[in-house]
Parts: C-alpha cells; structure tokens; sequence
C-alpha cells in the first residue's frame, strides 16, 4: 500500500493560464476528497466523490475549477485561467466506505503559485 | 462564527512536559472527530481520532470528546522535540471535513 499520491508535487504558473492536478487514491478506497489550504489556515473542503460519482461540492468551487473521477480510481481537478488567489496547497484525501469512522489520508499535496 | 476554533496559540512547552490542545466546534450533528499534525511545508498526518465521550490514548496523545460541550482536547505526554509542528482539529459532517487553523506547537529542548 503506497498511500496516496499526487502529482505533481509543485506548479508554477502564469495567470491565465490552465493547470491540471492529478490524484491516485489508496488502492482500496472508494472515496476522494480535494482541499485547499492557504498560509496558517486549515484545509478547506472543495469536492468528494464516491467512486465515479461527485456528490458534493464546495461554493468556494467557482466556475473554474472542475474536477473528474472517471473510472472511480484516480481524480483530475482541473483549474481554469487562473489567478493569483488560486495560489495554494492542493490537497486529495482518500477514505473507504468500509470504514464506519471514514478515515481520510492525505496525499502530500500539489503546490500551485501562480505568477 | 467559525465552524471550528482551536486555541490560538503559538504554544511553547519544554522537553518532557504535557502539551494541551483546545478545540470547539459548532455542528452538534457530527459525529467523528480528528487531530491531524502537520509539519511545515507538509501534507496532514492523522495520528488520532475519536467517536465516542470520554478519553481516548494512543502512546503519547490522549484525545478527550464532550460532546455535550462541543469540546475535543488533544494532551500530548512527555513531548518530545519531533512533536514540534502544527496540530489541526478537525470535525467530519456528511463525509467531509471542517478543519480549525491549527495550533502550532513548538518543543524547547
């Protein structure tokens, strides 16, 4: 079991600019989660999906920003022109539905910086 | 009124003392309650969780949940100077979590 993963790890960019993240869940996990996390704040929730089915998402989630679990193993969050208050760390969290305390584990983030 | 406040801190503790850490949070409906740490410039680590009132011990860290209170602590024992980072509480509500800002934790040698 390799923990989850995302790559990659940081991105720099212009505004403008599209980025693309992409996370691979623990093996056995059947949910994803996607958080921002901005300098001295907690991470904030963005969007969960269980399997291939996105169930819920943030209304910090503007149009810009769209995520995919295709086949209900790894997940895409896409971010569109981007701006520089979209600088943060990405993080993907998976859990199991197997797990009655749903446990999330985080992968070790992307850090985007947009110029 | 933020969904999770934690104490502020910075907190600084010697070596081999007792850390303590605060949380309260707003949804009386959750149900499960977490203490992630997360050293800088690194993703959070889950080292506790708690369901149930009452005391909870792993090795060194005791979680406490009141729920009637909307009270979750986190003591850690004999700190050591590796426990030095930033300990975020957080609270699950409908699969996702709310997290408070974190309390960052620092261990005079």
């Amino acid at each position: 079991d390799t923990g989850v993963s995302q790559n990659p790890r940081h991105k720099i960019t212009k505004r403008g600019q599209n980025v693309t993240f992409r996370c691979d869940p623990i093996s056995e996990h059947n949910r994803l989660y996607w958080y921002r996390q901005t300098l001295g704040q907690g991470p904030e929730f963005l969007t969960y999906f269980q399997n291939e089915a996105q169930l819920e998402k943030s209304r910090l989630l503007s149009d810009r920003f769209s995520a995919e679990r295709p086949k209900g193993s790894f997940s895409t969050l896409e971010i569109q022109r981007t701006e520089q208050g979209d600088s943060a760390m990405y993080l993907c969290a998976s859990s199991s539905t197997s797990d009655f305390n749903d446990e999330q584990f985080f992968g070790p983030g992307t850090r985007l910086t947009v110029l | 009124q933020k969904e999770v406040e934690q104490n502020s801190g910075p907190l600084s503790v010697p070596e081999g003392a007792i850390a303590s850490l605060n949380c309260t949070y707003s949804d009386r409906g959750s149900q499960s309650f977490f203490w992630y740490r997360q050293y800088s410039g690194k993703s959070p680590e889950l080292i506790m969780s708690i369901y149930s009132n009452g005391d909870k011990e792993d090795g060194r860290f005791t979680a406490q949940l009141n729920k009637a209170s909307q009270y979750v602590s986190l003591l850690i024992r004999d700190s050591q100077p590796s426990d030095s980072a930033t300990y975020l509480c957080a609270v699950n509500a409908d699969y996702k979590l709310s997290f408070g800002a974190g309390t960052t934790v620092t261990v005079r040698a």
